[in-house]
């Protein structure tokens, strides 16, 4: 059993095009974040929700929405994509906000 | 604001060796947390170890050992008896007590000869 999958694992797009990123977890966690590393390999945290609600919202910009539709689903949906926004996107989840976090396998996004 | 500094951006090891990858971090709390992730060619990101700062006794999980210096804010990982495996990307985290903010360092590319 997957704990925490991510769907689609590879995203090809154009310049300005609408996407998302959905990402599941079976874990029965409270916790979901979302991640963006770069081509750098260096790993920011993006967004993170806590029984639906959003916890932390760092310097991103507002083409990129979070949505979480129940506890075990937050998906990230990007508005008007740009070539910078070609990143893996990782999301993970956790028990309680300050506990262990696990990742999924991560989604590999390319804007031309 | 806390970071994270990963000072090898590479590193490598002969297969069946033990390597030490560094880690210090800078923060003026003093109840956190700190990991350990691998991530293979395949992406995907695995915990390896984690530590919890109240606790003085370094944490082990099989060949995967750290070293913590809380004075000090270091955080190294031992690979003992290194496998082929083991080459990955390893990430150092710091995560502050009642707070889901983990910041990850840059990381260090591990490579295991045979």
């Amino acid at each position: 059993d997957t704990a925490v999958s991510q769907t689609p694992k590879y995203l090809v797009t154009q310049m300005e095009n609408d996407k998302s990123i959905k990402c599941e977890q079976n874990l029965g966690h409270d916790t979901m974040y979302w991640y963006k590393q770069d081509s750098k390999k260096f790993l920011k945290i993006m967004f993170s929700y806590n029984n639906k609600e959003l916890i932390i919202n760092e310097t991103v910009p507002n083409r990129f929405s979070p949505k979480s539709p129940d506890k075990a689903h937050l998906n990230l949906h990007i508005n008007s994509l740009e070539l910078g926004d070609s990143a893996v996107y990782f999301c993970a989840s956790s028990r309680q906000g300050f506990e262990t976090q696990y990742f999924g396998p991560g989604t590999r996004l390319l804007v031309l | 604001a806390q970071t994270v500094t990963q000072s090898q951006p590479e590193m490598s090891v002969q297969e069946a060796e033990t390597v030490t990858l560094s880690c210090t971090y800078d923060t003026s709390e003093s109840d956190y947390y700190l990991f350990w992730y691998k991530q293979p060619p395949s992406r995907q990101m695995i915990l390896v170890i984690r530590q919890e700062a109240y606790k003085q006794q370094n944490a082990t999980e099989n060949r995967f050992s750290v070293n913590f210096q809380k004075a000090a804010k270091s955080f190294s990982l031992k690979i003992s008896d290194s496998q082929l495996g083991d080459a990955a990307m390893y990430f150092c985290a710091y995560q502050p007590y009642n707070n889901n903010d983990m910041r990850f360092g840059a990381g260090t590319r591990l490579t295991v000869k045979p």
